[in-house]
């Protein structure tokens, strides 16, 4: 069964430094997403992805954080200039629909990012 | 706003007793509403979706408009169902998961 794939699994970072996450989604798949998931706290959206823009994106997606589809395979997350708050389990998630029109989202793994 | 609420963190519950994991939501519109499980070491999946009406692993889940609620539950609780579990909402038309944050569920032997 094809799954969405994530590197790194793990990502140690400086305070200040540029980082991208990067993910393949399910190939078929024309919805690509990015979440949070701080430790201890919900799952929280970051964006949304289709058709080469930005769909839909959160309030804590500002101006640090942006996505690109460099390829037709591989979707990347790209922050910036990393804080310490950015922290976290980072998850991709590819979809063929809307969510909001009952389309599952198929996740990655996760890249755990620590920030020092 | 659109908010999922999941009261418990974590549920313990003896095999073979029966399971109810609670989701309420706050949302205007009509929901679709979701169940993802995180196994130990594993991804985020879906378990079931209330579209669907389907029984997934012994677990089902009904809408209720009135109590804004999906509870998920499962009449006898087997210990490979130890997991997380996320109740997640989308609003119709949008692209994003609302999640809650997860109970954790524990089943004895």
């Amino acid at each position: 069964e094809p799954e969405v794939t994530q590197t790194p699994s793990h990502q140690v970072t400086q305070m200040g430094q540029e980082v991208i996450l990067r993910c393949v989604p399910i190939s078929n798949h024309l919805y690509f997403y990015w979440y949070r998931q701080i430790l201890g706290q919900k799952v929280e959206f970051l964006v949304s992805f289709y058709n080469n823009e930005i769909s839909e994106k959160s309030e804590i997606f500002d101006d640090q954080f942006s996505v690109e589809r460099p390829d037709g395979s591989n979707f990347t997350l790209k922050i910036r200039s990393t804080k310490l708050e950015d922290s976290a389990m980072y998850f991709c998630a590819s979809s063929a629909g809307l969510a909001g029109d009952s389309y599952e989202q198929y996740f990655g793994p996760g890249t755990r990012l620590t920030v020092t | 706003a659109q908010r999922v609420t999941q009261p418990e963190k974590l549920l313990s519950v003896f095999k073979g007793a029966p399971v109810e994991l609670k989701c309420n939501y706050s949302y205007s519109g009509s929901p679709e509403l979701f169940w993802y499980v995180q196994y130990s070491r594993q991804r985020l999946q879906l378990l079931l979706r209330h579209i669907s009406r389907e029984s997934i692993k012994g677990f089902t889940a009904d809408l209720n408009k009135g109590e804004t609620s999906f509870h998920l539950k499962k009449p006898f609780a087997q210990e490979e169902d130890s997991a997380m579990y996320y109740c997640a909402l989308s609003a119709s038309g949008t692209y994003k998961y609302i999640f809650g944050t997860g109970t954790r569920l524990k089943v004895l032997a």
